[in-house]
């Protein structure tokens, strides 16, 4: 079974930084690209950042490029995100998604999420 | 970006009705369409994907269709479990992006 298990989110200060992690088992981590979405408080799906399934490749939205890094150890199946700079439009919930075939770019499994707070 | 836009944006139904959802892309995006259901204060569900394959254990209830701009989700028989958000997304080009979301009521 496909599991995916956030944790990392916080109440943090605007400028401040954190770093999510996402714990992957029941699939070969390896053979999968992996992404970040978020869903900030009563509002829709934003695609965040991908990384390939080396992570030699990365592409992230617009709206972080420059603040957030998304990587991965594949010697522990574990999936991260350094956000750096966070300001208060930040606030959300943010999913670790399995790609849904490997390098696909849509999502085939998520996890529960983990919320972060970019408040004073 | 591609701009997916869904409608309606919220719907009232009722059980055992049929429910169709549209979405609509800003330019073509052949059929790599996905379909996500969302029930409150839970992760995202994969229900479809290449615009019209089911995802496994998906009910086949759940049916997709289009291709190009212009996508169709539709529940054959709407039960309980079935009231939810449902999202669009294209991932025909970077960044992926999804629609607003139409969010199943009941009636």
């Amino acid at each position: 079974e496909v599991q995916l298990v956030e944790s990392g989110g916080d109440l943090v200060q605007p400028g401040g930084s954190l770093r999510l992690s996402c714990a992957a088992s029941g699939f070969t981590f390896t053979n999968y690209w992996m992404h970040w979405v978020r869903q900030a408080p009563g509002k829709g799906l934003v695609w965040v950042s991908r990384i390939n399934s080396d992570g030699s490749d990365t592409s992230y939205a617009d709206s972080v490029k420059g603040r957030f890094t998304i990587s991965r150890d594949n010697a522990k199946n574990t999936l991260y995100l350094q956000m750096n700079g966070l300001r208060a439009e930040d606030t959300a919930v943010y999913y670790c998604a399995r790609d849904w075939r490997g390098a696909t770019s849509t999502f085939g499994y998520w996890g529960q999420g983990t919320l972060v707070t970019v408040s004073s | 970006d591609i701009q997916m836009t869904q409608s309606p944006s919220s719907l009232s139904a009722s059980v055992g009705d049929r429910v169709t959802i549209t979405c609509r892309a800003s330019q073509g995006i052949s059929n790599y369409l996905a379909w996500f259901q969302q029930k409150p204060g839970k992760a995202p569900k994969s229900l479809i994907y290449a615009a019209s394959s089911l995802q496994s254990g998906v009910p086949s209830k759940f049916s997709g269709s289009g291709s190009g701009t212009d996508f169709t989700l539709t529940i054959s028989s709407l039960q309980p479990e079935d009231f939810a958000t449902y999202y669009c997304q294209q991932y025909k080009s970077y960044p992926p992006t999804f629609g607003q979301g139409t969010k199943v009521e009941i009636k």
